[in-house]
């Protein structure tokens, strides 16, 4: 009965390699969000989808790529990884409106570039 | 250029007394403030919030505290329980004149409860 489920946990990819993480919730959230905790442990938000539309893209490298098939799900997808990729990436989500800021994170999914 | 920040990256407390985790913001736009809570190797959880157009929010034994003058909001947790060890992570975001739900973190404060 996970509320934000997130695979693989730990991924672990040399450097170039193009590698995918998958991001579910049965919460009935009709938002999503994707974050990178990084070495300092500022976490900093990447992307939100609602309802399937993108509402928030932060300077990001376009190397990485969400996709949202669904309103239940985003996935992100990183291409050419990079050393400085390495980071806990965590998913979240949360209902629009009012309910934006209260939102559920799920496990994060530590990856390791080398 | 960080907004929001803790500077405090620890706290140790004895179980029973109170906790005072502190965060500073720049941004004056900020009008809602969070704090959430995180386990190792789980993801943060919500634990309270508070709007701008007030001073205090209370839940149980947490209340946070928002001064706008010095751009700063503290988390008061009474009394400290050992489970209430892990780290604490403030976030700010604007939500009156258009609300996406992004959020700013400070980079956190591990809170560690002495039984």
């Amino acid at each position: 009965d996970t509320a934000v489920s997130q695979t693989p946990k730990y991924l672990v990819t040399q450097m170039g390699n193009d590698k995918s993480i998958k991001c579910e919730q049965n919460l009935g959230h009709d938002t999503m969000y994707w974050y990178k905790q990084d070495s300092k442990k500022f976490l900093k938000i990447m992307f939100s989808y609602n309802n399937k539309e993108l509402i928030i893209n932060e300077t990001v490298p376009n190397r990485f790529s969400p996709k949202s098939p669904d309103k239940a799900h985003l996935n992100l997808h990183i291409n050419s990884l990079e050393l400085g990729d390495s980071a806990v990436y965590f998913c979240a989500s949360s209902l629009a409106g009012a309910h934006y800021n209260e939102q559920f994170f799920g496990p994060g999914t530590r990856l390791t570039v080398l | 250029d960080q907004q929001v920040k803790q500077n405090s990256p620890s706290l140790s407390v004895q179980e029973g007394r109170i906790s005072i985790l502190n965060c500073d913001y720049t941004n004056s736009m900020f009008d809602y403030f969070l704090w959430y809570k995180k386990y190792p190797a789980e993801g943060p959880t919500f634990l309270i919030s508070i709007s701008s157009i007030k001073d205090k929010n209370e839940d149980g034994r947490f209340t946070v505290f928002l001064n706008k003058s010095a751009k700063h909001l503290s988390l008061h947790i009474v009394p400290s329980q050992p489970g209430d060890s892990a780290v604490y992570f403030c976030a700010a975001s604007v939500v009156r004149s258009s609300n996406t739900g992004k959020l700013i973190f400070g980079q956190g404060t591990t809170l560690q409860v002495k039984p």
